[in-house]
């Protein structure tokens, strides 16, 4: 079975810009959460979609936003690229039917704001 | 808010020795918590999960145990390897942040051959 798949890698964009990131998440899982990871703070959730709806939002500006699509794939967005998002991006993914299941985390995209 | 902290920050042990890593919470309504591993560049594998309910979990030479009313989880580690190198990091899911994983910053370990 594939595991999560994030895409790119990495990215490099100027302050200013704007920014997205794709996710797949392993066959079957219908739960898709995008976390930020930093030196200084550490891993940071942003937000989880199940079923297209964003069903939890953790505490980050409104200038990061995100979808899911039908088959589960998800997008995060960042406008107004600041110096202080650059980070790694991960995505996570879970069957989201119960609190007990575990999550499957991707790579995670590397991004430089510049 | 929940906070998890985790002692030592990083860790280094000759080969062959048994280590713990400690993980502490501050709000012990959690429904589960969760052990990862990250490796340099790289995301974050599942290693254990422990149901709120359950006290330990086993897999290999790794065995992670939770004692919720004092807030701590251990994560034991037997007979330690070059390729367990890593930063550890424990993970709490609790009621006041629905499905949101509340994570500790880590625990680095280089175990020298």
């Amino acid at each position: 079975k594939a595991g999560v798949t994030q895409t790119p890698r990495y990215l490099i964009k100027t302050r200013g810009q704007q920014v997205t990131l794709s996710c797949s998440p392993i066959s079957g899982h219908r739960s898709v959460s995008w976390y930020q990871q930093t030196p200084g703070q550490g891993l940071q959730f942003l937000f989880e979609y199940f079923s297209e709806t964003q069903r939890n939002k953790g505490n980050f500006p409104g200038r990061f936003s995100g979808r899911q699509f039908s088959n589960s794939r998800s997008e995060m967005n960042v406008s107004t690229l600041e110096l202080g998002d650059s980070a790694l991006y991960l995505c996570a993914s879970s069957s989201g039917t119960g609190l007990n299941s575990p999550l499957h985390f991707g790579n995670g995209t590397r991004l430089t704001v510049t | 808010k929940q906070e998890v902290t985790q002692i030592p920050a990083a860790l280094s042990v000759p080969e062959g020795e048994n280590l713990v890593l400690n993980c502490s919470f501050t709000d012990s309504a959690i429904y589960n918590l969760q052990w990862f591993r990250q490796d340099p560049g790289k995301g974050l594998t599942s290693l254990l999960l422990i149901q709120s309910s359950q006290r330990e979990q086993t897999s290999g030479r790794l065995n992670a145990s939770l004692d919720k009313s004092s807030g701590r989880s251990t994560l034991y580690i037997a007979a330690s390897q070059p390729g367990d190198s890593a930063t550890y990091l424990c993970a709490v899911k609790d009621s006041n942040s629905g499905y949101a994983l509340n994570f500790g910053k880590g625990t680095s370990l280089l175990v020298t051959p």
